[in-house]
């Protein structure tokens, strides 16, 4: 298993552009989550998706998009980059947390460094 | 709401030394789920343990030992006999264990933890 991918590893935006972070896994895994990461805030959850076809927001949703249209693939859409979106960005994904059953934690992908200058 | 705080932002220890980092967390919810992450200066998110709110057993893997204490809101870390390879920073996360909440980790801000030789 490749377990959590996430492309590309680095990018540089400028203002207003847009672009996509790619994220996958192949562990069948029903949750997907995006996080970002910035300096002395720990991570904090973008958008997170319980299943194909259902997403909903999370704590810092406000320019990105998702949408969930196979199990394996989360996208996370900037539609007009802005300068506050300048962090490292981590996609995450695990089976459902069924109360009373064995279950897994988050894997999370390595990272994708975003700079918007 | 639900919260994460990790009062400690840095700690230096030497190397050898004992050293526990704190997590405390606030949470309505009844059933949820705490986690501990390491994130070493490569950039990638560890997973280290989770502990339901129903399991207050304390459990120790190596050197590495965790105390859940419900009363106090409390899942704090220790580290007996540190190591320079412990140098990293260290998350404290909480998830809801509610259907179709899972995958909502609310993170604390991170300790980074530097063990000198």
């Amino acid at each position: 298993n490749a377990g959590v991918t996430q492309t590309p590893k680095f990018q540089v935006l400028k203002t207003g552009q847009s672009m996509t972070l790619q994220c996958a896994q192949d562990m069948n895994h029903e949750y997907m989550s995006w996080y970002r990461q910035d300096p002395g805030m720990g991570l904090r959850l973008i958008h997170y998706s319980v299943g194909a076809g259902i997403t909903d927001q999370g704590e810092v949703p406000n320019g990105y998009n998702v949408s969930r249209s196979t199990t394996e693939d989360f996208p996370l859409r900037l539609l007009s980059a802005a300068p506050s979106q300048t962090s490292v960005y981590f996609c995450a994904s695990s089976y459902s947390f069924i109360m009373g059953t064995g279950t897994d934690e988050q894997y999370f992908g390595p990272g994708t460094r975003l700079t918007v200058t | 709401a639900q919260k994460v705080t990790q009062a400690q932002t840095e700690i230096s220890v030497v190397e050898k030394e004992d050293v526990t980092l704190d997590c405390v967390y606030e949470t309505r919810d009844t059933t949820y789920y705490l986690f501990w992450y390491k994130q070493p200066p490569s950039g990638e998110l560890v997973f280290l343990i989770r502990r339901n709110s129903f399991d207050e057993q304390n459990e120790i893997s190596g050197r590495y030992s965790w105390n859940f204490q419900k009363s106090t809101s409390s899942f704090n870390f220790t580290i007996t006999a540190s190591q320079v390879v412990d140098s990293a920073v260290y998350f404290c996360a909480l998830t809801p264990l509610i259907y179709n909440q899972g995958g909502k980790l609310i993170f604390g801000q991170g300790t980074e933890l530097s063990v000198k030789p």
